[in-house]
């Protein structure tokens, strides 16, 4: 299995430019995820879907921020316009629930926002 | 509100000196805590899933332990590439929460040589 996949892997943009965050999850999961880690205030989820359908967004800190998950193995978190406030490590995570409540974790996108 | 404390922020152990880390949580029912490793520049690994108080996990020279009011992690004669930040979360019950996860802070574990 090849695990959450996301990319890209870095991303340096600049203010007020729009940046797509993309994510394969693991096939047959049918819960998604979108975290943001940061130094100051850990990881934090953003949103997340079941069967691709956003089931809660209340993380999103703006409508700057927006996700999709047109089908079952592909999700994007856009930002537009993006903010050096923005920086931080993007993760993406999947799980099958109920059968395995744990997530598992892609290896994350590194924004930057100059 | 579902809440996680981690305790130490961070730890420093020489090889093969065992220690332990703690994990707090206040939850309204919880369903499930967590254990993940993360090592820099990577996603979290997962651990462990406890359930219940008493519920007991090992691997390798990890074992994690529950109680009503927290969780330890402990670490068993570690090495060097034990060293990784731990994080714990905890899954409330609860339709509208069934798969949300509250992480704590994490603890930075470095082990030298």
């Amino acid at each position: 299995d090849a695990g959450v996949i996301q990319s890209p892997r870095h991303e340096v943009t600049e203010m007020g430019q729009e940046v797509t965050l993309r994510c394969k999850p693991i096939s047959g999961h049918d819960y998604l995820f979108w975290y943001r880690q940061t130094m100051m205030r850990g990881l934090e989820l953003l949103i997340y879907f079941n069967n691709n359908v956003p089931i809660d967004d209340s993380g999103m800190p703006e409508d700057r921020f927006s996700a999709k998950m047109p089908n079952a193995s592909f999700s994007t978190l856009k930002i537009q316009p993006s903010e050096p406030r923005d920086s931080a490590v993007y993760f993406c995570a999947s799980s099958l629930w109920p059968i395995n409540y744990e997530q598992y974790f892609g290896p994350g996108t590194r924004l930057t926002v100059t | 509100e579902d809440q996680v404390t981690q305790s130490p922020e961070a730890l420093r152990l020489q090889e093969g000196e065992s220690s332990s880390l703690n994990c707090s949580y206040t939850v309204s029912g919880l369903r499930g805590l967590f254990w993940y490793r993360q090592d820099p520049g990577k996603g979290p690994e997962f651990l462990f899933t406890l359930y219940s108080a008493g519920e007991e996990k090992e691997k390798e020279r990890l074992k994690a332990t529950l109680t009503k009011k927290e969780s330890f992690l402990h670490i068993t004669a570690p090495k060097p590439e034990d060293s990784a930040t731990y994080l714990c979360a905890v899954q409330a019950l609860g339709e509208t929460s069934g798969s949300r996860l509250t992480f704590g802070e994490g603890t930075q574990l470095t082990v030298n040589p």
